[in-house]
C-alpha cells in the first residue's frame, strides 16, 4: 500500500478565509512533504517534516502555516491567501530522507482556488 | 544552483513504438533519480526509481543511470495511448534534506 490520502480533493475559498488542507499516510513513513504546482510547472517543495519535526521551509509566506500532530498526519493552514496562490497542493511521504529510502509518493492533491 | 533538465517535448511516438525520455541533472552527489508520470490534473505518480549506474527493468518501462555523464533516462516499450502524460525527472542530492529536485518535465502523446 503506497497510498496518500489528501482532503480536501477542492477548496475554493475567499481571501479573508481561513482553511485547513490535510494529509494522511498509514505506511509507516517518517518524511512527510508539501509540495506547490502551478500549470504547466514541475511541483515545488513548500516543507519538509522529518520524524514531526520542520527540516525545511522553503522561504514560504506566513499565510501559509504547516503542521504535523503526528507521524501519520500533515496539515497545511491557510490564511489571508491571494489569487496567485491558487495551485495543484500536493503532500507527499517517504520513509526517511536518506538517500537509499527516498522514494516519495504523492496523494492525489487538493485543487485550491482563492476568490 | 542545482538544476535537472528535460527537453519539455512534446514528444510523440506511434503506438507500439519505444519513447525514450531523457534527463541530465547539475549536481555530482546527485545520488537518487526517480520518474515520476503526471495525467494533466492529477498528481504525480511514481513509476521508477534507481540508484546505480547501469539499467533498472520493470515491466515495460527501463531506467539508465550514467552518473559519469550526469543523465538519466526512460524507455517505454511498446507505448500505449494510455503512456500519454508527462513524464517528471527527479533528483535527490546529499544534503538536500529530501528536497526533490525536479525537473519540468516532457510531454510524451502516444498516437493510435
Amino acid at each position: 500500500d503506497t497510498e496518500v490520502t489528501q482532503t480536501p480533493k477542492h477548496l475554493v475559498m475567499g481571501m479573508t478565509n481561513k482553511k485547513s488542507l490535510k494529509c494522511e499516510q498509514h505506511m509507516g513513513h517518517r518524511a512527510m512533504y508539501w509540495y506547490k504546482q502551478k500549470a504547466k510547472k514541475p511541483p515545488e517543495l513548500m516543507f519538509v517534516y522529518s520524524y514531526e519535526k520542520l527540516s525545511i521551509n522553503e522561504s514560504v509566506p506566513s499565510r501559509f502555516s504547516p503542521e504535523c500532530p503526528n507521524s501519520s498526519l500533515l496539515n497545511l493552514h491557510l490564511h489571508a491567501l491571494q489569487p496567485e496562490d491558487s495551485a495543484l497542493y500536493l503532500c507527499a511521504s517517504s520513509q526517511g530522507s536518506r538517500a537509499e529510502n527516498t522514494e516519495a509518493f504523492f496523494g492525489q492533491g487538493t485543487r485550491l482556488t482563492v476568490v | 544552483q542545482k538544476e535537472v533538465e528535460q527537453n519539455s517535448g512534446p514528444l510523440s511516438v506511434p503506438e507500439g513504438a519505444i519513447a525514450s525520455l531523457n534527463c541530465t541533472y547539475s549536481d555530482r552527489g546527485s545520488q537518487s533519480f526517480f520518474w515520476y508520470r503526471q495525467y494533466s490534473g492529477k498528481s504525480p505518480e511514481l513509476i521508477m526509481f534507481i540508484y546505480s549506474n547501469g539499467d533498472k527493468e520493470d515491466g515495460r518501462f527501463t531506467a539508465q543511470l550514467n552518473k559519469a555523464s550526469q543523465y538519466v533516462s526512460l524507455l517505454i516499450r511498446d507505448s500505449q495511448p494510455s503512456d500519454s502524460a508527462t513524464y517528471l525527472c527527479a533528483v535527490w542530492t546529499i544534503g538536500s534534506q529530501g528536497n526533490l529536485i525536479f525537473g519540468k518535465g516532457t510531454k510524451l502523446s502516444v498516437k493510435p
